[in-house]
């Protein structure tokens, strides 16, 4: 019953490095999303791929890049990190829209 | 654009009282509502939902009333539980796409 699993948990980056963020899903999902939460802010979509193969911008995508690699995986690229890139990243997945958005536990990162 | 206004918080309520949460959203066309909740440390989770006007979603005692003419989602529960404190989110699902409230911080004091 692992539902929704992101690595790393924690991380903590300089700025401009780089790093993916990993999401995996077992629930044989159709969609995927990431989103930050920032305090004040409530969730904010970064990207989201409504069916493998698809990758679409939400509402926050600059500085970050995608890849839903097959049905269970759904990666997110920090290409350089910035301080404002400091939040708590989730992933979530559906299997059909009007059902239940699953979320993973989130990844803190912090760029110095 | 379509979007969530959740009354902010943080709300700090005894053990046994009433509690709101106000929300309303702004959508074209005819969008699902939800309502999730986070516990410290944790993802989301779905608390309830309505997909079509006058639709009443309840769980846990909670329950939330689709009203598409107040274009309104308010979250209640009669009797709190200092189980109950997490944050709240208000939020709708409008053609492939959710989109959240702020969050609303609740704190039940036994």
């Amino acid at each position: 019953n692992a539902g929704v699993t992101q690595t790393p948990k924690f991380q903590v980056l300089k700025t401009g490095q780089s790093m993916t963020l990993q999401c995996a899903q077992d629930m044989n999902h159709n969609s995927m999303y990431w989103y930050r939460q920032d305090p004040g802010m409530g969730l904010r979509l970064i990207y989201y791929s409504a069916s493998e193969g698809t990758t679409d911008k939400g509402e926050v995508p600059n500085g970050y890049n995608v890849s839903r690699l097959n049905k269970r995986e759904f990666s997110l690229r920090l290409e350089s990190a910035a301080p404002s890139q400091t939040s708590v990243y989730f992933c979530a997945s559906i299997v059909h829209l009007g059902g239940e958005l699953f979320f993973g536990e989130g990844s803190r990162l912090t760029v110095l | 654009g379509d979007s969530v206004t959740q009354m902010e918080g943080p709300v700090t309520l005894s053990e046994e009282a009433f509690l709101t949460i106000n929300c309303t959203y702004t959508a074209t066309g005819y969008p699902s509502l939800f309502w999730y909740v986070q516990y410290p440390g944790e993802g989301l989770q779905l608390l309830l939902k309505a997909t079509k006007a006058d639709d009443k979603g309840s769980n846990k005692g909670f329950e939330a009333t689709y009203r598409k003419e107040t274009t309104s989602f308010h979250l209640e529960k009669g009797s709190v539980q200092v189980s109950d404190s997490a944050v709240y989110f208000c939020a709708l699902l409008t053609g492939n796409q959710f989109y959240f409230g702020t969050g609303t911080s609740l704190t039940v004091i036994p």
